[in-house]
């Protein structure tokens, strides 16, 4: 099993539409929560992070942590085409030497006109 | 710009061969990292450096190897590639006084190994 999972869809919307994207983990040592957008041939980019449990808003994405359950999600508010791309959860301890993130496979979204 | 540049953008090459993937960065960031993406594998490690002057293995360092003369630079180098190193290579960097490891990559490298 692998320590952190992620549907990889396509998950297919269309536009205006509320998408929920997850994760679920199980290393309870995990404290910070990040999520990264990868459009087709380009690296990932940061979206947003969040430490240990909570909500965290920026314009239209809103991510959530539920440490008790192991779950993280990522929520986009009126879906636009140019949130197509592919989501990549990725979570870590703190910080120090040799801490390093752990990618889930990621979430490919289509968002359609 | 700030960010990570990386050359080339890509690459075929034959098996046998040697090949050095080259990463700069000009955010002084102190961690540097290189990763493969592969179709249902999603990103993995291979490399990372964590100071100039020292590297560490990822979850994959067979057949590649990894320098940091300097704080910029952070060549990967396939010494003789095959072709299970078919794959879109990202190198990042992340600051390591933020307590967390927020990472940026680069545009990424393709490599296909005949």
């Amino acid at each position: 099993q692998k320590e952190v999972e992620q549907d990889p869809g396509p998950l297919s919307v269309p536009e205006g539409a509320i998408v929920s994207l997850n994760c679920t983990y199980s290393n309870s040592a995990f404290q910070y929560f990040m999520w990264y957008r990868q459009y087709s041939r380009k690296g990932p980019e940061l979206l947003m992070y969040t430490y240990s449990s909570g909500n965290k808003e920026d314009g239209r994405f809103t991510a959530q942590v539920d440490k008790s359950s192991k779950y993280i999600s990522l929520f986009i508010r009126d879906s636009q085409p140019s949130d197509s791309a592919t989501y990549l959860c990725a979570m870590s301890p703190v910080y120090n030497a040799g801490n390093m993130l752990t990618f889930g496979g990621g979430t490919r979204l289509m968002v359609k006109p | 710009i700030a960010g990570i540049t990386q050359a080339p953008t890509s690459q075929i090459l034959a098996a046998g061969r040697r090949m050095t993937l080259r990463c700069t960065q000009d955010m002084r960031h102190n961690a540097m990292y290189w990763y493969r993406q592969d179709l249902g594998l999603g990103l993995r490690l291979i490399h990372y450096s964590n100071t100039a002057g020292t590297t560490g293995k990822g979850e994959v360092p067979d057949g590649y190897s990894v320098s940091r003369a300097n704080t910029d630079d952070f060549p990967l180098t396939l010494a003789s590639a095959v072709p299970s190193q078919t794959s879109v290579y990202f190198c990042a960097s992340s600051p390591t006084d933020r307590g967390v490891n927020v990472l940026t990559f680069g545009a990424g490298s393709r490599l296909t190994v005949l």
